[in-house]
């Protein structure tokens, strides 16, 4: 099964700045036919589902936000928030859908500093 | 719009089983990968299982692998999970997705599965 491992555990940012989660995964989430890289985010609030933010590593869906960026290449990917906005505080989850199990990171729990 | 509503949660006993159900609307089952997350009270998600658009593509985590069955009604454009031999390690909020290579952009909002005597 390919493990995903983000960092960090936690994470406390001032309104207003940067935050940046990081995933590393186990092995290659990438096709060699088309390079894309089959990696998503997620922003899960308090009592709520989680909600796709990033998809394809780098794909912001539709309707989030634009200070909301994935990069990432091999087996290392980022979530970055450029602008931290107070609705932001949320647990933050990466995922592989490569090769099954589709497989989680642990979560990386974002607040407010 | 794309909904999905799942049901079937509730207390059950250690060995014991419950079918979930997760009613889509707003799309075609038949035309969709469909999944299972859970999530344990206070833990991170985890992926339980899937089936493509086809059914002739299944897979499982292995922790509930030969216990759980993902099927689907197509005319009632509904997805179950059947869970058997339930045990505590089970007890968890489940969810239903829609997803393809996107990722899972769509998710209903949960029925929780207590697993306790």
């Amino acid at each position: 099964d390919i493990v995903m491992t983000q960092s960090p555990d936690s994470l406390a940012v001032s309104l207003g700045e940067r935050a940046t989660i990081n995933c590393k995964s186990s092995q290659s989430v990438s096709s060699s036919s088309d390079n894309k890289y089959s990696v998503a985010w997620y922003q899960q609030k308090p009592g709520q589902p989680p909600k796709l933010l990033i998809y394809r590593a780098s794909t912001r869906e539709s309707g989030v936000p634009d200070r909301f960026s994935g990069s990432g290449s091999g087996t290392d990917f980022t979530l970055t928030i450029s602008s931290l906005q107070a609705e932001d505080v949320a647990v933050y989850y990466c995922q592989q859908y490569y090769t099954a199990p589709d497989t989680f990171g642990q979560g990386t729990k974002l607040e407010i500093k | 719009e794309v909904q999905l509503v799942e049901s079937g949660g509730g207390l059950v006993q250690p060995g014991g089983s419950l079918r979930l159900s997760c009613a889509a609307s707003g799309f075609s089952l038949s035309h969709s990968w469909m999944h299972w997350v859970r999530q344990a009270p206070g833990k991170g998600l985890v992926w339980v299982s899937h089936i493509n658009s086809d059914r002739n593509i299944i897979n499982y985590v292995d922790s509930v692998r030969g216990r759980f069955a993902i099927s689907r009604d197509d005319a009632k454009n509904t997805l179950f999970l059947q869970m058997n031999s339930l045990t505590a390690e089970d007890t968890a909020v489940y969810y239903c997705a829609r997803g393809g290579d996107s990722g899972l952009p769509y998710w209903g909002q949960g029925t929780l599965v207590t697993v306790s005597s």
